[in-house]
């Protein structure tokens, strides 16, 4: 069974600081890593995709790979109380299986 | 504008009832999926959809049924052996199926009565 683990939070962070974001997989196969945003009654958002080892930076937000340590995260600069929402973390698995595996998901809080 | 769409938002199901829940794109998309999505819970997998008229059960596909008689529409039905049918249904797609970039519609939300 492919396992993404999430912390389910709540994270709490002050508007301006950096939110970090943790995910781990159980496929060490996997190739390709996504974190997702999923404001409350609402559908999921793709914000990052990564395939990698490294980081990869788009605006405020970074995703950072580790395949040996099988760890991706996803790292939130100068956070703003819109980023208040819950980041899904989803992983493809190994073999040419494209179906993603969704982590439950962390709910961060950005207070003013 | 492009983009997924999902009908209706909410639907409220007497129990012993089938319900179809739509999902319909004109992303030029291959491969179509749903999910559900129940409170702190990540997505599950019920049935995904590579080419028209052909589909795959997910992991949790009983009490489901779907068809793909179109490229752009790909409906959900709920049936009566569904035993705990409230949940929040996701339709997503993707461009090809080696692609699983996925995009997702805005969801129905199903509550049984």
């Amino acid at each position: 069974q492919k396992e993404v683990e999430q912390n389910s939070g709540p994270l709490s962070v002050p508007e301006g600081a950096i939110a970090s974001l943790n995910c781990t997989y159980s496929d060490r196969g996997s190739q390709s890593f996504f974190w997702y945003r999923q404001y409350s009654g609402k559908s999921p958002e793709l914000i990052m995709s990564i395939y990698s080892n490294g980081d990869k930076e788009d605006g405020r937000f970074t995703a950072q790979l580790n395949k040996a340590s099988q760890y991706v995260s996803l790292l939130i600069r100068d956070s703003q109380p819109s980023d208040s929402a819950t980041y899904l973390c989803a992983v493809n698995g190994s073999g040419g299986s494209y179906i993603p595996t969704f982590g439950r998901g962390t709910s961060l809080i950005v207070h003013p | 504008d492009g983009g997924i769409t999902q009908s209706p938002k909410y639907l409220f199901r007497k129990e012993g009832q089938n319900v179809t829940l739509s999902c319909e794109q004109n992303l030029n998309h291959d491969a179509m999926y749903w999910y559900r999505q129940d409170p702190g819970q990540g997505l599950r997998l019920i049935y995904y959809s590579q080419i028209v008229n052909d589909f795959q059960k997910g992991d949790i596909a009983e009490g489901y049924s779907v068809s793909r008689e179109k490229k752009e529409s790909f409906p959900l039905t709920v049936t009566s052996a569904q035993k705990n049918p409230t949940a929040f249904y996701l339709c997503a797609s993707s461009i090809e199926s080696g692609i699983i970039e996925q995009f997702f519609g805005p969801g129905t939300r199903l509550t049984v009565l």
